[in-house]
């Protein structure tokens, strides 16, 4: 039973277009919920991530929205590129610990 | 920039066979992991350790240990690899400290005939 629930699972996006990709929680313990970006052969790396004092976060072209009473987050990336093709997990962790839950991954395809 | 190295980036074995995986990493941090990731499921943890010879149960540990001997490695093993351990390994390390970062190695697409 995953803890962190993820959609969709596969999103395809015209170039320039926006790709959202959703993600909900349970555990109201969670507190500190970071977005991974994965290429193709590589391991995932840190892209942006939130904690639940803020309604939304914006880092470029990236922003998460987080709404604390629906137990929801998620990503919007604007202006999508072929370069962002790409697997995206979200994830959460309580007291802003060390172990991360993650969730069942998007795979994004922006066409150009 | 940090470095997290994994020993083989695909491996075959056979049903029964004791598999080890290698991560070394080259930041100094306290904190190392290993996930598995599969298609639909994203990265379930099976071990953390955050400090040498500390190790802690993730959500899937069953027909998994681990070895952390030194800060710098941390060794998943497979005692008697199963089909169902067929997978994609990922290992992460991160400093000890609140909300810090993972840091991932390229993993390893292990095959279990």
């Amino acid at each position: 039973q995953q803890q962190v629930k993820q959609s969709p699972q596969s999103l395809i996006v015209q170039k320039g277009g926006i790709s959202i990709i959703n993600c909900a929680y349970e555990n109201t313990a969670f507190d500190y919920f970071p977005w991974y970006q994965q290429f193709p052969g590589k391991g995932p790396a840190l892209l942006i991530a939130i904690r639940p004092d803020v309604s939304e976060k914006k880092e470029g072209r990236f922003t998460i929205s987080f709404n604390k009473s629906a137990k929801q987050f998620s990503l919007h990336i604007m202006d999508s590129q072929p370069g962002d093709s790409a697997t995206y997990f979200c994830a959460a962790s309580i007291n802003a610990g060390n172990m991360l839950t993650f969730g069942g991954g998007t795979r994004l395809m922006v066409k150009p | 920039d940090v470095k997290v190295t994994q020993s083989s980036r695909y491996l075959v074995k056979r049903t029964g066979e004791k598999v080890f995986l290698e991560c070394v990493q080259d930041m100094d941090h306290e904190n190392m992991f290993w996930y598995r990731q599969d298609p639909g499921l994203g990265l379930r943890l099976i071990y953390f350790s955050y400090d040498v010879k500390m190790k802690e149960k993730g959500d899937i540990p069953e027909g998994y240990s681990v070895s952390r001997e030194k800060k710098e490695r941390f060794s998943l093993i497979l005692e008697s690899a199963s089909t169902n351990q067929t997978s994609m390994y990922l290992c992460a390390s991160s400093l000890a400290g609140m909300r810090e970062t993972q840091y991932f190695g390229p993993g390893t697409r292990l095959l279990v005939l």
